[in-house]
């Protein structure tokens, strides 16, 4: 089981470029997300899905897309790369198991953004 | 919307000694509360959990944590702090709302294990 992976581990964009940040888990959970962690505020949430094909905003959506078109995958995508996402990005994955709801996560991006 | 507090940015503790983290929260209904650890360039590991039943949950590395109603506080303990335990540490609460598992966190407290 290699759980939550992500890919790259770190990246450095210019501003206005585009990018695809890949999230994969192997455990068969329906829920994943996206949270972006900056110093002294904690994680928030990006973007989260409850199952293929479903996706909904968080708390910090603007300027991130996503998709869930299989369970195992859940990339995010930055369309036009500005300063203020620089950070580091890290999807969790969790299952719907009554009981369970503990996520797992990866071991994240480091974006920056010049 | 549900939400909790970390309200020490750093905890200083000598090895050996009793290690506390503070969490409150604010929700409605039943919290179901976590604690997660994070060391230095990883992701972030989950430590513990609080469903339902015992206030005392006992979760990895030797970490348990005590829920209290009446406080609405959840903190984070350790009895004998290692060296290794250096690291920041989260408290979340899980989000209210049907097929979701929506975590809302705390800012983080860094803690500093002193040799």
């Amino acid at each position: 089981n290699a759980g939550v992976t992500q890919t790259p581990k770190f990246q450095v964009l210019k501003t206005g470029q585009s990018m695809t940040l890949q999230c994969a888990q192997d455990m068969n959970h329906e829920y994943m997300s996206w949270y972006r962690q900056d110093p002294g505020m904690g994680l928030r949430l990006i973007h989260y899905s409850v199952g293929a094909g479903i996706t909904d905003q968080g708390e910090v959506p603007n300027g991130y897309n996503v998709s869930r078109s299989t369970t195992e995958d859940f990339p995010l995508r930055l369309l036009s790369a500005a300063p203020s996402q620089t950070s580091v990005y890290f999807c969790a994955s969790s299952s719907r198991d009554r009981g369970s709801y503990e996520q797992y996560f990866g071991p994240g991006t480091r974006l920056t953004v010049t | 919307a549900q939400s909790v507090a970390q309200p020490e940015d750093q905890v200083n503790v000598a090895e050996g000694n009793p290690l506390t983290v503070k969490c409150t929260y604010s929700v409605s209904g039943n919290p179901y509360l976590f604690w997660y650890v994070q060391y230095p360039n990883r992701g972030l590991q989950f430590l513990l959990k609080y469903i339902t039943g015992d206030n005392l949950v006992k979760g990895s590395y030797g970490f348990e944590a005590e829920f209290n109603k009446s406080q609405t506080s959840f903190h984070l303990k350790k009895p004998s702090a290692l060296v290794s335990d250096s690291a920041l540490y989260f408290c979340a609460v899980r989000d209210i709302g049907y097929g979701n598992n929506r975590l809302a966190f705390g800012k983080g407290n860094q803690v500093v294990v002193i040799p």
